[in-house]
């Protein structure tokens, strides 16, 4: 499968802005997704991103897509100690199939 | 209903025993998968179900066997297990087989699976 690389650990405090990066190997992926993971639970769906946009914003969460660079970044502003999860990047494979493709995976950490 | 629930919560077997990790959703989905979490990975694909029959396999060892009894429905049967094989397994569905749409995965929690 293809390698989704994401930076292993970040800490911030509570209010700060969090930014997560990813970067993508399929230059012909057509949505790209971020979804966070608590302590023994499974994945949940934040946001998504279609390749022609550069930018979402909802709510708390801003997703930028360079296209060019193959880089995607999640930021989320006045993070929670409730944001504490791991958060994974995900490419959808254009197989014909919805198989999407897991980055590596970002640890969160949000202290008081 | 917009969960996709998986029992049990927790699985442990021996590795000569038979079991089955269920999941299940309502939400009219037509194409179901089973991801594999080992401890701090990234989900990776097991198989995916299109229409209730098996359009991927990963490359998963027969001990892992799929099955799709109808369009709610997705379980995995184990049997003859390695410890190695202990890890997450996570079930999702999504709304369109043809990876058209923009929709993402729903997960389920998962099971988690110790074979001793």
């Amino acid at each position: 499968g293809e390698d989704v690389e994401q930076s292993l650990f970040l800490s911030v405090r509570e209010g700060d802005s969090s930014v997560i990066n990813c970067t993508y190997t399929d230059s012909s992926s057509t949505y790209l997704y971020w979804y966070k993971q608590e302590p023994g639970a499974g994945l949940q769906l934040l946001t998504y991103i279609f390749s022609n946009m550069d930018m979402k914003q909802d709510q708390r969460l801003t997703v930028l897509l360079n296209k060019k660079d193959k880089h995607l970044s999640l930021r989320i502003a006045d993070t929670q100690t409730g944001d504490s999860a791991i958060y994974f990047c995900a490419e959808k494979e254009n197989t014909g199939f919805q198989k999407l493709v897991f980055g590596t995976g970002t640890r969160l950490l949000v202290s008081p | 209903d917009t969960e996709v629930t998986q029992t049990p919560k927790h699985l442990v077997m021996g590795m000569t025993n038979k079991k089955s990790l269920k999941c299940e959703q309502h939400m009219g989905h037509r194409a179901m998968y089973w991801y594999k979490q080992k401890a701090k990975k990234p989900p990776e694909l097991m198989f995916v179900y299109s229409y209730e029959k098996l359009s991927i396999n990963e490359s998963v060892p027969s001990r892992f066997s799929p099955e799709c009894p109808n369009s709610s429905l997705l379980n995995l049967h184990l049997h003859a297990l390695q410890p190695e094989d202990s890890a997450l397994y996570l079930c999702a569905s999504s709304q369109d087989p043809s990876g058209q749409s923009l929709y993402g995965y729903t997960f389920g929690s998962g099971t988690r699976l110790t074979v001793v």
